[in-house]
């Protein structure tokens, strides 16, 4: 079945640079959208990326659909210890809208 | 509105036994999804029902049953509780299916041990 990448597994950051997360697919995504889950928390949407090419920003946050629609990414601009959690993308498969998911990457942030 | 409600938040089941995980959504929404999350794996879909009356299996079915008989509540039954069953279990909802891929909204989870 499809599957969704996303890289890297796990990500240290120090408070203040920069972090970003992949999400490919061998097959073209239909869309994608993006959660946050804080520690101990559920996931919360973020933002659905639907065009090929489309940028997207939330204060901070940048996130990029390829241009093949084979993949994406969210880029956090100078990281804060708010920022702690785990980033999922996931697509939709198809007409019954269900969601498949990368398997996240957990981000931590050292003051 | 409390949006997506679960409960229990925590149970630990013996091996063999059986319960029922609830789920609610006081936002009319259509589409209600059940989801696990274990350590590294993401979350993988178990059942999701598209309306009332309606539902599917997902990706990781087995050992679980579903029914849908209002738009409101989407229960998860675990049939003979295994060890193999302890995870974290998210209710999640969204307005449609289909394409037009509407937000999904996640209940608060359930934490679930079996011994």
């Amino acid at each position: 079945g499809q599957q969704v990448m996303q890289i890297p597994q796990y990500q240290h950051v120090q408070e203040g640079e920069d972090f970003t997360t992949y999400c490919n697919s061998s097959t073209t995504l239909s869309n994608i959208q993006w959660y946050k889950q804080r520690p101990g928390g559920h996931p919360v949407f973020l933002i659905q990326l639907v065009k090929s090419g489309e940028v997207k920003k939330q204060k901070r946050l940048t996130f990029q659909f390829g241009e093949a629609k084979k993949n994406s990414s969210l880029h956090i601009t100078a990281t804060q210890t708010t920022d702690v959690g785990t980033y999922f993308c996931a697509d939709h498969t198809g007409s019954q809208g269900n969601l498949i998911f990368g398997k996240g990457t957990k981000l931590s942030v050292k003051p | 509105n409390a949006g997506v409600t679960q409960t229990p938040k925590f149970q630990v089941l013996k091996t063999g036994q059986s319960m029922t995980l609830q789920c609610a959504q006081d936002m009319n929404h259509e589409y209600m999804s059940w989801y696990r999350q274990d350590p590294g794996m993401g979350l993988r879909l178990i059942h999701y029902s598209v309306g009332a009356g309606i539902t599917d299996q997902g990706e990781v079915p087995n050992g679980y049953n579903v029914s849908r008989s209002t738009t409101e509540d989407f229960p998860l039954r675990l049939l003979s509780a295994a060890p193999s069953q302890t995870s974290v279990y998210f209710c999640a909802s969204s307005r449609a299916s289909g394409s037009s891929a509407d937000t999904q909204y996640f209940g608060p989870g359930t934490r679930l041990t079996v011994l």
